[in-house]
């Protein structure tokens, strides 16, 4: 099992809409969760990232963390086609330092 | 502003050859990572350093070694080139925090191809 799963898309969807992107994670004891944008050609650059239970909103982001199931979740209201990317969740694992694990990352198509 | 600069932007190199990959961070940050991205399977660890001098294995560190002497230095060494080496190479640092709630920072990536 990978340590942090999710679906590889491409997700599509017109613009307006909401995108919701889901990931889950193995390591039950990780604390730390992130997503990461990263345009074609591009680094990843951080857009979200979590630490406790529930929601966060940051704009027109929505970051949600249910532990108890390891899953975590990106909501973009009002996509916009700018929006177009891959989506990568990361998580932060413990091994005598920190390291983070990504996932493989899902492609997003907002259509105008 | 933080910044994570690697050496090269494109390699080309020959099977068999050592491969050096250069990454340097501003922001005194003691954690630095080295992640390999292809098509399909994301980011995958290679190997990561809390402190100079101290090395971690990630999950793919078969082929490959790093070097940590200085603070903001971060080396990847490929001690024998192979085609199946041909990927995009990312760097990335982060600060120490106990909790672990950092961010990592990316370079702007080195794209090897091995002929």
């Amino acid at each position: 099992q990978k340590e942090v799963e999710q679906n590889s898309g491409p997700l599509s969807v017109p613009e307006g809409a909401i995108a919701s992107l889901n990931c889950t994670y193995s390591d039950r004891v990780s604390q730390s969760f992130f997503w990461y944008r990263q345009y074609s050609g591009k680094s990843p650059e951080l857009i979200m990232s979590i630490y406790s239970n529930g929601d966060k909103e940051d704009g027109r982001f929505t970051a949600q963390l249910n532990k108890a199931s390891q899953y975590v979740s990106l909501l973009i209201r009002d996509s916009q086609p700018s929006d177009s990317a891959t989506y990568l969740c990361a998580v932060n694992s413990y091994t005598g330092g920190f390291k983070t694990i990504f996932g493989a990352g899902t492609r997003l198509f907002v259509k105008a | 502003d933080v910044k994570v600069t690697q050496s090269s932007r494109y390699l080309v190199k020959r099977t068999g050859e050592k491969v050096f990959l250069e990454c340097v961070q501003d922001m005194d940050h003691e954690n630095m990572f080295w992640y390999r991205q292809d098509p399909g399977l994301g980011l995958r660890l290679i190997y990561f350093s809390y402190d100079v001098k101290m090395k971690e294995k990630g999950d793919i560190p078969e082929g490959y070694s790093v070097s940590r002497e200085k603070k903001e230095r971060f080396s990847l060494i490929l001690e024998s080139a192979s085609t199946n080496q041909t990927s995009m190479y990312l760097c990335a640092s982060s600060p120490f925090r106990q909790s672990g709630a950092v961010e990592a920072f990316f370079g702007q990536g080195t794209r090897l191809t091995v002929v």
